[in-house]
């Protein structure tokens, strides 16, 4: 497919497992982005690549959260050690370059819950 | 801090009437605010975008007017249709931003009765 690919759709984890969801951007995309929509809510940013560089990870709610880019083409978002506030959909965003004003495509995001 | 406030939450609308959605933003070094529409199961997509250079901008029946001044923007969805029912998201940033992040406001949850 043409578009940014989630996976998986749906989680499920026990409080205290880690988790780790992938984002397959765009071909050829420069910016990848990372944000958590809660229920009912708009989202919100969590990090940015460009390439394979983290330029900004402001959004991270906390050290139990990581990110990755290591080729500057697919992202896994890693939350260890689980809470029950990180249940969310988390999305994924590519553009086709870095900087602002740049079209940003959205995956379908991954639901997580946590129990 | 919420930085982009958007209202109504929700909104109801007869089929061929006008939805209105309306946002006001905090931050003077916003330069860039698209509107994102999301259908249930999806990511968000880009709708219409518009830059504090112009008042207004339209596309088939999606219009943003903007008011720099009131630091406000809202969205116009002229002859609404039944498809059109969805979340609706404005969203900021900073032309000097190096990162292109978008501030999203809550969303508004728009139904077009048939």
């Amino acid at each position: 497919g043409a578009g940014v690919s989630q996976s998986p759709r749906y989680k499920v984890a026990k409080r205290g497992q880690d988790v780790a969801l992938r984002c397959d951007p765009i071909s050829g995309h420069v910016s990848l982005f990372w944000y958590q929509q809660a229920l009912g809510q708009g989202p919100e940013f969590l990090t940015y690549f460009q390439n394979e560089a983290q330029l900004d990870k402001s959004g991270l709610p906390s050290d139990r959260f990581f990110a990755e880019r290591p080729e500057g083409s697919v992202s896994t978002l890693k939350i260890q050690r689980t809470q029950q506030e990180d249940s969310a959909v988390y999305l994924c965003a590519s553009s086709r370059t870095s900087g602002a004003k740049n079209i940003q495509y959205f995956g379908a995001g991954t639901r997580l819950s946590v129990l | 801090q919420q930085q982009v406030k958007q209202s109504p939450q929700s909104l109801i609308v007869q089929k061929g009437g006008i939805s209105i959605i309306n946002c006001a933003y905090e931050n003077t070094a916003f330069d860039y605010f698209p509107w994102y529409q999301q259908f249930p199961g999806k990511g968000p997509a880009l709708l219409i975008a518009i830059r504090p250079d112009v008042s207004e901008k339209k596309e088939g029946r999606f219009t943003i007017s903007f008011n720099k001044s009131a630091k406000q923007f809202s969205l116009h969805i002229m002859d609404s249709q039944p498809g059109d029912s969805a979340t609706y998201f404005c969203a900021a940033n900073h032309g000097s931003s190096n990162t292109g992040k978008l501030i999203f406001g809550q969303g508004t949850t728009l139904q077009v009765k048939p």
